[in-house]
């Protein structure tokens, strides 16, 4: 099976830095994704690393370490629209996804 | 182009009863999921269909819930005699073609209450 585990909420002012910390248990997988989730909203697509190292996308970021079982994802310039919960999940042509991690920007 | 997208967007339900919950992919996605989400929580697999076929169905919980994709593209998650312990929001997502490292793009979901 899998299992993913990343902090329940973050909160921090807008412009700030945020890092979302992702650790994974797994027998195998083909890469880490993260997606963001709006209240009531559909979970988006955001970054994707099939191979260790930082992948960067505007203001977000996102690291693997598979010697680690490890990533996360980084927020950048925060602003107050980020405010939702981010989903880190492995691919395995399905995705199996953590609990979630709940944002708060703050003015 | 269109999203995913998923009707009704809200069901409320009696103990017992039987629903179905529909998602039209993007057009062309040969890939659909499901996945259901409970309060709190991350989605949760539930099936995949590669065309016409469930490619992966060891998600669904038990055999009171049956998806279905006959032309490859519309889908329908079907829920006999549901249960209160079912509500939850149901999430479909599709992909170009099932790839590994493919980003999936969700619908917004349909909640399900079960009274």
């Amino acid at each position: 099976g899998q299992s993913l585990e990343q902090p329940s909420e973050v909160t921090a002012v807008e412009g700030a830095i945020v890092q979302i910390n992702c650790t994974y248990q797994t027998s195998g997988f083909y890469g880490l994704s993260w997606y963001q989730q709006h209240d009531g909203g559909a979970p988006t697509f955001l970054s994707y690393n099939a191979l260790d190292g930082l992948e960067e996308t505007g203001r977000f970021s996102s690291f693997l370490s598979r010697s680690d079982s490890y990533g996360y994802l980084l927020l950048q310039e925060l602003q107050m629209k980020d405010s939702a919960s981010y989903f880190c999940a492995l691919n395995d042509y399905k995705l199996s996804f953590g609990a979630g991690t709940t944002v708060t920007v703050r003015a | 182009g269109a999203g995913v997208s998923q009707t009704p967007s809200n069901k409320v339900t009696e103990k017992g009863k039987y629903v179905e919950l529909r998602c039209d992919p993007i057009s062309g996605h040969t890939a659909l999921y499901w996945y259901r989400q409970s309060l709190g929580q991350g989605p949760e697999f539930l099936i995949y269909f590669q065309g016409t076929g469930a490619a992966d169905d060891s998600g669904l919980p038990n055999d009171r819930f049956f998806a279905v994709r006959p032309e490859g593209s519309v889908s329908t998650l079907k829920i006999q005699r549901t249960e209160r312990g079912d509500s939850a929001v149901y999430l479909c997502a599709s992909s170009f073609s099932g790839g590994y490292q493919e980003t999936q793009y969700f619908g917004p979901g349909t909640r399900l209450l079960v009274l």
